[in-house]
């Protein structure tokens, strides 16, 4: 049974440019949440996907936009990088039709750092 | 108040003892609560949930919940140092017509042999 993959594993970039992450969901699961995660916190909620529309966003910036596409995987887009951008970046998914939606699974991350 | 409030720690436990975690949630409305797992440099694995008042065991773990005082907490017992790790506790908050998680900042657990 495949887990939640993520891709790449670890991205270094330059204050300004743009950068696209990427997830697939573990088998059977329909839904895709994305979460920055700062050294020494919590994950942070950036926004949830489902049937490839955006269902909810947390606090984040327009810079931040997402897709799902129709096999379930996701996209992450951040434009205009910013130092405070540096995160591991993580990807949760979960079977929302089954009724268990609020059971989320991760992936192994996307570290990303700005210079 | 944060929404989802663990104390930093390190909590420091001898092992074959048992650790104790705790957290407590600011939305009284929250339906379902999770404990994660996160060892330093990876992403964080679910240990266990529970959505009803009082205990649920798995194995050396139970998740303890209180909605009245808004607490949850986790004990492991026979604490080994592969335990020592962050744990994350997560609660959903319904804001939108949908459940979204919300994360505390973890506390960390060590555990010396």
């Amino acid at each position: 049974d495949a887990g939640v993959t993520q891709s790449p594993t670890h991205l270094i970039k330059t204050r300004g440019q743009q950068v696209t992450l990427r997830c697939s969901p573990k088998s059977g699961h329909d839904t895709v949440s994305w979460y920055q995660q700062a050294l020494g916190q919590g994950p942070q909620f950036i926004f949830q996907y489902y049937e490839e529309e955006e269902r909810q966003r947390g606090n984040f910036p327009d810079r931040f936009s997402g897709h799902q596409f129709p096999n379930y995987s996701s996209e992450l887009n951040v434009n205009a990088l910013l130092l405070g951008d540096s995160a591991l970046y993580l990807c949760a998914s979960s079977y929302l039709s089954g009724g268990a939606g609020d059971t989320q699974y991760f992936g192994p991350g996307t570290r990303l750092t700005v210079l | 108040q944060k929404e989802v409030e663990q104390n930093s720690g390190p909590l420091s436990v001898p092992e074959g003892a048992i650790a104790s975690l705790n957290c407590t949630y600011s939305d009284r409305g929250s339906q379902s609560f999770f404990w994660y797992r996160q060892y330093s440099g990876k992403s964080p694995e679910l240990i266990m949930f529970i959505y009803s008042n009082g205990d649920k065991e798995d194995g050396r773990f139970t998740a303890q919940l209180n909605k009245a005082s808004q607490y949850v907490s986790l004990l492991i017992r026979d604490s080994q140092p592969s335990d020592s790790a962050t744990y994350l506790c997560a609660v959903t908050r319904f804001s939108g017509g949908y459940n979204k998680l919300i994360f505390g900042a973890g506390t960390r657990l060590a555990v010396h042999p």
